[in-house]
């Protein structure tokens, strides 16, 4: 079984339209978190919810709204498509309680957003 | 978290060690050293990590140094597989990594 899975691993889509990316984690974690991988290659941290609450919130668009339903899922949902939006992301986990700065983060595959 | 310093690429032949540097001048007592790599079209995944003594796991060993302002990750013997992107990340909390450009590493066969 796969720790963090993503789905979908590729998409393609319109400008303008809406859409989500889905995440779960099969590891026991009580973090998740999501990151972006634009085309120069730099992995940036976009959100970190622990036991269902947002913990992170970095400088990114309201149109970006993460759902945590519970603690195995955090689902990315992206309103009104940019080209800017085009990018890899990926999906993480860790267990952060009792282990702090030292555990470790799990990350999912990507999800390749493709905005034409 | 404090920002660290590495070489944006390395070479290295196939079978021989790789030490691949990182300077963390401005790390403080309570931030661990971690360092993740990323092959291509993967996502990133966990090598190695440390706070003040020199760590051994089956991927590669960690030496910090004694005043921990660099460490160095090592490959006792490269493979083409681990021809990867390297980050070395200082975290002084559990609830977020921050990656920086981390090192190209291309191994030779």
């Amino acid at each position: 079984d796969t720790a963090v899975s993503q789905t979908p691993k590729y998409l393609v889509t319109q400008m303008g339209n809406d859409k989500s990316i889905k995440c779960e984690q099969n590891l026991g974690h009580d973090t998740m978190y999501w990151y972006k991988q634009d085309s120069k290659k730099f992995l940036k941290i976009m959100f970190s919810y622990n036991n269902k609450e947002l913990i992170i919130n970095e400088t990114v668009p309201n149109r970006f709204s993460p759902k945590s339903p519970d603690k195995a899922h955090l689902n990315l949902h992206i309103n009104s498509l940019e080209l800017g939006d085009s990018a890899v992301y990926f999906c993480a986990s860790s267990q952060t309680a009792g282990r702090g700065a030292g555990n470790t983060i799990y990350f999912g595959e990507g999800s390749w957003l493709t905005v034409v | 978290d404090a920002k660290t310093t590495q070489p944006n690429s390395m070479e290295s032949n196939e079978e021989e060690p790789v030490h691949l540097p990182c300077n963390h001048s401005t790390i403080s007592g309570t931030d661990y050293i971690h360092w993740y790599r990323q092959l291509p079209s993967q996502g990133p995944e966990y090598v190695i990590h440390g706070l003040t003594s020199n760590v051994n796991n089956r991927m590669a060993s960690l030496a910090i140094a004694e005043d921990r302002k660099s460490s160095t990750l090592i490959l006792h013997r490269a493979t083409l597989r681990d021809a990867a992107v390297y980050y070395c990340i200082l975290r002084d909390s559990g609830n977020d990594m921050r990656f920086g450009a981390g090192t190209r590493l291309t191994v030779k066969p």
